[in-house]
Protein backbone atom coordinates (compact mmCIF):
# COMPACT_ATOMS: atom_id res chain seq x y z
CA UNK A 1 0.00 0.00 0.00
CA UNK A 2 1.32 3.63 -1.36
CA UNK A 3 1.30 6.83 0.75
CA UNK A 4 0.15 10.20 -0.20
CA UNK A 5 1.56 13.14 1.91
CA UNK A 6 0.09 16.56 1.97
CA UNK A 7 1.52 19.44 3.75
CA UNK A 8 0.11 19.60 7.60
CA UNK A 9 -1.18 23.41 7.73
CA UNK A 10 -1.12 25.67 4.90
CA UNK A 11 -2.75 29.91 4.88
CA UNK A 12 -3.62 32.17 2.39
CA UNK A 13 -4.73 35.91 2.44
CA UNK A 14 -8.79 36.15 1.67
CA UNK A 15 -9.30 36.59 -2.02
CA UNK A 16 -5.38 35.06 -3.23
CA UNK A 17 -4.43 31.80 -4.31
CA UNK A 18 -3.04 29.19 -2.18
CA UNK A 19 -2.24 25.41 -4.25
CA UNK A 20 -2.40 22.40 -1.98
CA UNK A 21 -0.23 20.01 -3.02
CA UNK A 22 -0.18 15.59 -2.53
CA UNK A 23 2.58 13.38 -3.61
CA UNK A 24 2.43 9.57 -4.06
CA UNK A 25 3.54 6.94 -6.11
CA UNK A 26 -0.03 6.00 -6.89
CA UNK A 27 -0.20 9.50 -8.66
CA UNK A 28 2.06 8.91 -11.57
CA UNK A 29 -0.81 6.00 -12.67
CA UNK A 30 -3.57 7.72 -11.11
CA UNK A 31 -5.46 11.11 -10.88
CA UNK A 32 -6.11 12.21 -6.70
CA UNK A 33 -9.80 13.31 -6.17
CA UNK A 34 -9.57 16.02 -3.56
CA UNK A 35 -12.34 16.59 -0.22
CA UNK A 36 -13.46 19.23 1.61
CA UNK A 37 -14.00 18.90 5.70
CA UNK A 38 -15.53 21.41 7.53
CA UNK A 39 -16.02 20.72 11.29
CA UNK A 40 -18.09 18.05 12.75
CA UNK A 41 -19.25 17.38 8.71
CA UNK A 42 -18.70 14.65 6.68
CA UNK A 43 -16.00 15.47 3.42
CA UNK A 44 -17.39 16.12 -0.06
CA UNK A 45 -15.68 15.88 -3.17
CA UNK A 46 -14.49 18.78 -4.57
CA UNK A 47 -12.30 17.69 -7.11
CA UNK A 48 -12.15 14.70 -9.17
CA UNK A 49 -9.80 12.90 -11.99
CA UNK A 50 -8.25 15.11 -13.88
CA UNK A 51 -9.95 18.49 -13.32
CA UNK A 52 -13.47 17.88 -12.92
CA UNK A 53 -15.82 19.64 -10.44
CA UNK A 54 -19.33 17.99 -8.90
CA UNK A 55 -22.17 20.30 -9.53
CA UNK A 56 -22.49 22.81 -6.86
CA UNK A 57 -18.67 23.27 -6.42
CA UNK A 58 -17.43 26.64 -7.25
CA UNK A 59 -15.02 26.86 -10.04
CA UNK A 60 -12.35 29.09 -8.13
CA UNK A 61 -11.56 24.81 -7.25
CA UNK A 62 -9.43 23.44 -9.89
CA UNK A 63 -6.97 20.53 -10.10
CA UNK A 64 -3.56 19.43 -11.81
CA UNK A 65 -1.13 16.67 -11.71
CA UNK A 66 2.89 16.63 -12.77
CA UNK A 67 4.29 13.41 -12.23
CA UNK A 68 3.87 12.13 -8.87
CA UNK A 69 2.63 15.17 -6.94
CA UNK A 70 -1.19 16.06 -7.52
CA UNK A 71 -2.71 20.08 -6.45
CA UNK A 72 -5.76 21.40 -5.52
CA UNK A 73 -5.46 24.88 -6.52
CA UNK A 74 -8.09 27.57 -4.83
CA UNK A 75 -8.11 30.94 -7.21
CA UNK A 76 -9.39 34.01 -4.65
CA UNK A 77 -9.88 32.09 -1.50
CA UNK A 78 -13.06 32.88 0.08
CA UNK A 79 -13.57 32.79 3.94
CA UNK A 80 -16.09 29.68 3.65
CA UNK A 81 -13.11 27.76 2.39
CA UNK A 82 -11.12 27.54 5.49
CA UNK A 83 -11.74 23.62 6.03
CA UNK A 84 -9.36 20.07 5.51
CA UNK A 85 -8.60 19.11 2.22
CA UNK A 86 -7.70 15.46 2.06
CA UNK A 87 -6.31 14.14 -1.31
CA UNK A 88 -7.07 10.48 -2.34
CA UNK A 89 -6.73 8.09 -5.05
CA UNK A 90 -7.50 4.62 -5.91
CA UNK A 91 -4.04 2.20 -6.33
CA UNK A 92 -3.39 -0.37 -8.89
CA UNK A 93 -4.20 -3.17 -6.08
CA UNK A 94 -7.77 -1.78 -6.37
CA UNK A 95 -7.30 -0.27 -2.86
CA UNK A 96 -7.71 3.23 -2.16
CA UNK A 97 -5.44 5.76 -0.20
CA UNK A 98 -5.71 8.79 1.70
CA UNK A 99 -3.55 11.84 2.37
CA UNK A 100 -2.88 13.12 5.92
CA UNK A 101 -5.01 15.79 5.02
CA UNK A 102 -4.58 19.94 5.04
CA UNK A 103 -5.92 22.19 6.86
CA UNK A 104 -6.46 25.56 5.37
CA UNK A 105 -6.52 28.79 7.29
CA UNK A 106 -7.71 31.83 5.29
CA UNK A 107 -6.49 34.75 6.66
CA UNK B 1 -31.55 11.70 -4.55
CA UNK B 2 -29.67 8.81 -2.87
CA UNK B 3 -28.86 9.10 0.65
CA UNK B 4 -26.68 7.00 3.02
CA UNK B 5 -27.10 6.61 6.73
CA UNK B 6 -24.71 4.50 9.26
CA UNK B 7 -26.35 2.74 12.33
CA UNK B 8 -24.89 0.59 14.97
CA UNK B 9 -24.04 0.44 18.15
CA UNK B 10 -22.11 3.74 19.62
CA UNK B 11 -20.19 2.14 22.33
CA UNK B 12 -17.98 -1.48 21.93
CA UNK B 13 -16.33 -2.91 24.30
CA UNK B 14 -12.13 -4.00 23.74
CA UNK B 15 -12.12 -6.97 22.19
CA UNK B 16 -15.63 -7.26 20.88
CA UNK B 17 -16.40 -6.94 17.71
CA UNK B 18 -17.63 -3.59 15.74
CA UNK B 19 -20.99 -4.04 13.62
CA UNK B 20 -22.23 -1.05 11.51
CA UNK B 21 -24.82 -1.43 8.89
CA UNK B 22 -25.13 1.21 5.85
CA UNK B 23 -29.31 1.88 4.62
CA UNK B 24 -28.86 3.40 0.66
CA UNK B 25 -31.72 5.28 0.21
CA UNK B 26 -33.25 6.85 -2.92
CA UNK B 27 -31.42 4.30 -5.43
CA UNK B 28 -30.55 0.99 -5.70
CA UNK B 29 -27.15 -1.16 -4.35
CA UNK B 30 -27.33 -3.29 -6.97
CA UNK B 31 -25.34 -0.97 -9.92
CA UNK B 32 -22.38 -1.65 -11.64
CA UNK B 33 -21.32 2.12 -11.40
CA UNK B 34 -20.14 1.88 -8.03
CA UNK B 35 -18.39 0.17 -5.08
CA UNK B 36 -19.73 1.26 -1.77
CA UNK B 37 -17.12 2.10 0.67
CA UNK B 38 -16.49 2.82 4.66
CA UNK B 39 -13.93 5.18 5.32
CA UNK B 40 -13.30 6.75 9.37
CA UNK B 41 -11.97 9.15 10.95
CA UNK B 42 -10.21 8.88 14.43
CA UNK B 43 -10.94 12.11 16.92
CA UNK B 44 -8.96 14.99 15.76
CA UNK B 45 -7.18 12.54 12.85
CA UNK B 46 -7.22 11.82 9.45
CA UNK B 47 -9.54 9.94 6.85
CA UNK B 48 -8.32 5.93 6.78
CA UNK B 49 -10.28 4.12 4.06
CA UNK B 50 -11.21 0.30 5.33
CA UNK B 51 -12.73 -1.04 2.30
CA UNK B 52 -15.01 -1.98 -0.66
CA UNK B 53 -17.73 -3.63 -1.68
CA UNK B 54 -19.17 -4.62 -5.16
CA UNK B 55 -22.93 -5.38 -4.85
CA UNK B 56 -21.88 -8.93 -6.16
CA UNK B 57 -20.33 -9.20 -3.10
CA UNK B 58 -16.61 -8.77 -4.29
CA UNK B 59 -14.08 -6.67 -1.61
CA UNK B 60 -11.08 -4.45 -1.24
CA UNK B 61 -9.47 -3.78 2.24
CA UNK B 62 -7.30 -1.97 3.66
CA UNK B 63 -4.07 -4.07 3.75
CA UNK B 64 -3.35 -2.81 7.43
CA UNK B 65 -7.22 -3.94 8.71
CA UNK B 66 -7.71 -6.92 6.59
CA UNK B 67 -7.15 -9.08 9.04
CA UNK B 68 -10.19 -8.07 10.89
CA UNK B 69 -12.54 -6.46 8.48
CA UNK B 70 -15.37 -8.20 6.88
CA UNK B 71 -17.97 -6.35 4.01
CA UNK B 72 -20.91 -7.37 2.85
CA UNK B 73 -24.32 -6.70 1.37
CA UNK B 74 -27.69 -7.54 1.57
CA UNK B 75 -29.24 -5.86 -1.59
CA UNK B 76 -32.60 -7.04 -0.67
CA UNK B 77 -32.52 -4.70 1.87
CA UNK B 78 -30.66 -2.09 0.18
CA UNK B 79 -27.47 -2.56 2.62
CA UNK B 80 -23.96 -2.88 3.03
CA UNK B 81 -22.24 -3.85 5.96
CA UNK B 82 -19.35 -3.52 8.16
CA UNK B 83 -17.79 -6.17 10.69
CA UNK B 84 -14.13 -5.68 12.41
CA UNK B 85 -13.08 -7.66 15.29
CA UNK B 86 -10.49 -7.35 18.19
CA UNK B 87 -11.65 -3.71 18.50
CA UNK B 88 -9.58 -1.62 21.03
CA UNK B 89 -9.49 2.17 21.51
CA UNK B 90 -7.15 2.74 18.34
CA UNK B 91 -10.52 2.13 16.47
CA UNK B 92 -12.52 4.78 17.82
CA UNK B 93 -13.26 6.77 15.31
CA UNK B 94 -16.22 8.40 13.27
CA UNK B 95 -17.08 6.04 11.25
CA UNK B 96 -18.47 7.29 7.54
CA UNK B 97 -20.07 5.00 4.60
CA UNK B 98 -19.58 6.43 1.24
CA UNK B 99 -20.21 5.47 -2.78
CA UNK B 100 -17.09 4.85 -4.63
CA UNK B 101 -17.72 6.10 -8.18
CA UNK B 102 -16.01 4.28 -10.88
CA UNK B 103 -16.41 6.25 -13.49
CA UNK B 104 -12.54 7.15 -14.58
CA UNK B 105 -10.35 7.33 -11.57
CA UNK B 106 -12.27 6.01 -8.68
CA UNK B 107 -13.54 8.86 -6.14
CA UNK B 108 -16.04 9.08 -3.33
CA UNK B 109 -19.16 11.28 -4.82
CA UNK B 110 -21.68 10.40 -1.61
CA UNK B 111 -21.08 10.41 1.75
CA UNK B 112 -23.15 9.56 4.91
CA UNK B 113 -23.12 12.03 7.62
CA UNK B 114 -20.91 9.26 9.87
CA UNK B 115 -21.61 7.51 13.02
CA UNK B 116 -19.85 8.01 16.34
CA UNK B 117 -18.15 4.80 17.67
CA UNK B 118 -16.38 4.04 20.86
CA UNK B 119 -14.22 1.44 22.04
CA UNK B 120 -14.00 1.57 25.86
CA UNK B 121 -15.33 -0.58 28.91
Amino acid sequence: SSELTQDPAVSVALGQTVRITCQGDSLRSFYASWYQQKPGQAPVVVIYDKDNRPSGIPDRFSGSRSGDTASLTITGAQAEDEADYYCSSRETSGNVVFGGGTKLTVL
Amino acid sequence: QLQLQESGPGLVKPSETLSLTCTVSGGSISTSAYYWGWIRQPPGKGLEWIGNVYYSGSTYYNPFLKSRVTMSVNTSKNQFSLKLTSVTAADTAVYYCARLNLEQDWYFDLWGRGTLVTVSS
